[in-house]
């Protein structure tokens, strides 16, 4: 079966850690992005990759990193830059065949709380 | 920039009762629009996307929803609750332009009353 694997589902980190968020796609989809969801506030984009080795930051990059090294993976890197990393983190990808073919894929989630 | 807005951050429904949730979208251009629905903890299901072509779109559980271009809206019904209906529900906007970005609204969370 296809999907995205997104580990571990639940991560606590201390005050001055980095810590990795894995995401990983069986799909061989191009294109992968990042969200944090805070209750009440909807998702927001942290970063987003269209292609391997590129990657931009969307509207809430501040303190958190990512790489693209292989199509498979997106890592997403929460560093201590991050003033309050306590939320809830999705990764998803993008099919983007025809206009009637063309979609998101999520995955089942990170819950990050700062200890 | 586009921007979403979901009216409405809680709505509380009957079983059996319809089920009307409010998205509005702000672009200058024709937008890829969605429906998405989250279940606590865990990621998002597409209930039902709108790309091209017909403007009324059925997707899962019986859900539907119309693109109205003149109300730049695409707001979701069900014609009856059922308590599994009970979630977050997201609107969703994407452009190509915009390096194919994923916009969501606020979200509103329904709450289906026996």
């Amino acid at each position: 079966d296809g999907g995205i694997t997104q580990s571990p589902k639940y991560l606590f980190r201390k005050e001055g850690q980095n810590v990795t968020l894995s995401c990983e796609q069986n799909l061989n989809h191009d294109a992968m992005y990042w969200y944090r969801q805070d209750p009440g506030q909807g998702l927001r984009l942290i970063y987003y990759s269209q292609i391997v080795n590129d990657f931009q930051k969307g509207d809430i990059a501040e303190g958190y990193s990512v790489s693209r090294e292989k199509k498979e993976s997106f890592p997403l890197t929460v560093t201590s830059a991050q003033k309050n990393p306590t939320a809830f983190y999705l990764c998803a990808t993008l099919f983007r065949g025809t206009v009637n073919n063309y979609g998101y894929t999520f995955g089942s989630g990170t819950r990050l709380t700062v200890v | 920039a586009q921007s979403v807005t979901q009216l409405g951050s809680h709505v509380s429904v009957s079983e059996g009762a319809l089920v009307l949730l409010r998205c509005n979208y702000s672009s200058s251009v024709p937008p890829y629009l969605f429906w998405y629905v989250q279940y606590p903890n865990q990621g998002l299901q597409l209930l039902l996307k709108y790309t091209t072509g017909a403007t009324l779109v059925k997707g899962i559980n019986g859900f539907e929803a119309e693109f109205k271009k003149s109300e730049t809206s695409f707001h979701l019904t069900k014609p009856s609750a059922h308590m599994s209906d009970a979630a977050e529900y997201f609107c969703a906007v994407s452009f190509k332009a915009a390096g194919n970005k994923l916009t969501f609204g606020g979200g509103t969370r329904v709450l289906v009353k026996p």
